[in-house]
């Protein structure tokens, strides 16, 4: 079973709305969880993490982690044409530096 | 540019034959990790770097891989013989000792294609 589980998509949403960005993870010593954003034929983007229970806001992006559950989120406020990219959701976890990613979630933002 | 720095961008090499990319970390960035990504899923852990010590080897890692980084600095990735299955975007990622939360930061990518 892979450990950090992304719908594929493609997530569609219209400009301006928030687009929602979920991802599910099975290791409970998971312990810190990263979003990047990456481009068609790019390298991923790093755009935020975050480790504690609860909300964490950086410009039009939140990020929401629920440990009980096992479940990170990425919101994105506002969606621009521009965030049309694969977000792809990542975890890593005491005594590991490595990170372990999901497959992604392609979002489609239409203008 | 201060950002990861990675070479080749592309590489075309024919079945069978070495190959060798670099990556130039972020300069303060004592942690260094190589990935490698195929289509449609997400960056898969190779190895991992600190300073001139390699301290962790992904499983998955063939023999026909080894990776370097002489005196801490840039690290190369060697592929051996190479086979069509080796071709995917190998990412080098680094970050910096004292970030609890090892936020790493990719390099462009080199693209590997093997024919």
């Amino acid at each position: 079973q892979k450990e950090v589980e992304q719908n594929s998509g493609p997530l569609s949403v219209p400009e301006g709305a928030i687009a929602s960005l979920n991802c599910t993870y099975s290791d409970r010593g998971s312990q810190s969880f990263f979003w990047y954003r990456q481009y068609s034929g790019k390298s991923p983007e790093l755009i935020m993490f975050i480790y504690s229970n609860g909300d964490k806001e950086d410009g039009r992006f939140t990020a929401q982690l629920n440990k009980a559950s096992q479940y990170v989120s990425l919101l994105i406020r506002d969606s621009q044409p521009s965030d049309s990219a694969t977000y792809l959701c990542a975890e890593n976890y005491t005594g590991r530096r490595a990170l372990t990613f999901g497959s992604g979630t392609r979002l489609q933002v239409q203008p | 540019d201060t950002g990861v720095s990675q070479d080749p961008r592309h590489k075309i090499t024919k079945r069978g034959q070495n190959v060798t990319f670099r990556c130039d970390p972020i300069s303060e960035h004592n942690r260094l990790y190589w990935y490698r990504q195929t289509l449609g899923q997400g960056p898969e852990f190779l190895t991992y770097f600190q300073n001139e010590a390699q301290l962790e080897k992904s499983r998955l890692l063939s023999d026909r891989f080894s990776a370097e980084r002489p005196k801490g600095s840039f690290s190369t990735l060697e592929i051996q013989r190479t086979e069509q299955g080796d071709s995917a975007m190998y990412l080098c990622a680094s970050s910096v000792r004292g970030t609890t939360k090892d936020e790493a930061f990719f390099g462009q990518g080199t693209r590997l294609t093997v024919v």
